[in-house]
Formats: C-alpha cells, sequence, structure tokens
C-alpha cells in the first residue's frame, strides 16, 4: 500500500541554524501539507502546496519556513533560522485531490531545537 | 473561523468497556468530518469520515454519525480492547473546494487508556 514518507525521524539542531525536513508524497497526489504538533498540543496546519507553489499558509508559516518541490517527488520544509519554539513533530501529508477529501500522514519528523 | 473542541482526557477504560469520545465543530455549511487516531509513536491515521449530514463513518468497530443539528460527531466504540489505547483527532475540512486543497483544522486531542 502506497505510503508518505518522512526523513529524518529524529533532527536535533542548534539554535539559529537551517533545517530540511523531506518528505516523500505518495505518487500521483496533488495536493502536499505541512503540519505541526508541538508537544501535548493540537495538530496544526502549517502550509499547502498545489501546481509547484503556495496554496494557502498559516500565521505560523513566517519568513523563516519555505517549502518545494525539488525533483518531482520529494516535499521540503526548510526552516532557515530555528528557534527554541520550532521544536515540534512534523508531518507532511499529501491528498490524491480535492474530490478525495483524504489526507494521508507521514510518520513525522520529531525536531528539537537546542 | 472553524474549530473543532473535544472532549478532554485522558480517558481510561476497562478492557470491553464502552466508548465515547465528544467532538463538537463550528464551521459555515457542511464541513466533511473526520476522525483520526495516532498511536504512541507513530503519525496520523485516518480512522473514519463522514462528508454529509446523518452520515455514519465506521472502521474497526469505530463509528462516529454527522449531526448537523447538534454540530457534533461524537467517537463511539462498544468494546474497546488494550490495543486501542492511543490519542484520537477529530478534524474538520470547510465546504467547497478552495484552492488551498482543504486544509484540516485539528481538535486538540484524546488520549485513550486501556486496561486490562
Amino acid at each position: 500500500e502506497p505510503e508518505v514518507t518522512q526523513t529524518p525521524s529524529h533532527q536535533v539542531t542548534q539554535m539559529g541554524q537551517e533545517v530540511i525536513l523531506r518528505c516523500v508524497p505518495i505518487s500521483n497526489h496533488l495536493y502536499f501539507y505541512w503540519y505541526r504538533q508541538i508537544l501535548g498540543q493540537k495538530v496544526e496546519f502549517l502550509v499547502s502546496f498545489y501546481n509547484n507553489e503556495i496554496s494557502e499558509k498559516s500565521e505560523i508559516f513566517d519568513d523563516q519556513f519555505s517549502v518545494e518541490r525539488p525533483d518531482g517527488s520529494n516535499f521540503t520544509l526548510k526552516i532557515r533560522s530555528t528557534k527554541l519554539e520550532d521544536s515540534a513533530m512534523y508531518f507532511c501529508a499529501s491528498m490524491a485531490g480535492v474530490w478525495s477529501n483524504e489526507q494521508f500522514f507521514g510518520p513525522g519528523t520529531r525536531l528539537t531545537v537546542l | 473561523g472553524n474549530s473543532v473542541t473535544q472532549m478532554e482526557g485522558p480517558v481510561t477504560l476497562s478492557e470491553e468497556a464502552f466508548l465515547t469520545i465528544n467532538c463538537t465543530y463550528t464551521a459555515t455549511g457542511y464541513p466533511s468530518l473526520f476522525w483520526y487516531v495516532q498511536y504512541p509513536g507513530e503519525g496520523l491515521q485516518l480512522l473514519l469520515k463522514a462528508t454529509k449530514a446523518d452520515d455514519k463513518g465506521s472502521n474497526k468497530g469505530f463509528e462516529a454519525t454527522y449531526r448537523k443539528e447538534t454540530t457534533s460527531f461524537h467517537l463511539e466504540k462498544g468494546s474497546v480492547q488494550v490495543s486501542d489505547s492511543a490519542v484520537y483527532f477529530c478534524a474538520l475540512i470547510p465546504p467547497g473546494i478552495t484552492g488551498g486543497g482543504n486544509k484540516l483544522t485539528f481538535g486538540t486531542g484524546t488520549q485513550l487508556k486501556v486496561e486490562l
């Protein structure tokens, strides 16, 4: 069964460093998302991506964040200068199309900023 | 704006007990409603969904009915097992097709612990 994969599973970084979180969505899916979950809190939407551009982004997704689909299979989230409060679990999701309304989630990357 | 409210946890039950996790939502029109489950150390998995009023979603013995009149989508299971221990998230996607591809709005999650 096709699945969304994410690497790494756990990333530890120093405050101020850049990190790139990687995701491989399900093949042939058209919509891609990043969500995050700070420990013990709700899952929050960060950004959606369609047709090689950002469709929607939340207030959390400021200038420190960027997304890219560099090669038609990977979908990346970059944080340019990490802050302590960026420590969270980051989930990637993909959806075949708006007609399906079902998003498939990856296992997540736990980001720890020290 | 859109929002989802879930009962706070943790909910602790004995095996074979009846489970209800309450979920209510605020949204205009008829959103699509979902329950996701997160097992320890894993990502989010879709458990069930309903896309219109009075629809019942069901999977693995879990059920939830889309109630427009009470704006609710309560999760139920007749007999829980230890393996059902997880965090359960209620979520919605607003109605209509948007260029954003319909982002999910989640509740805070309810942790379920099932003991022998």
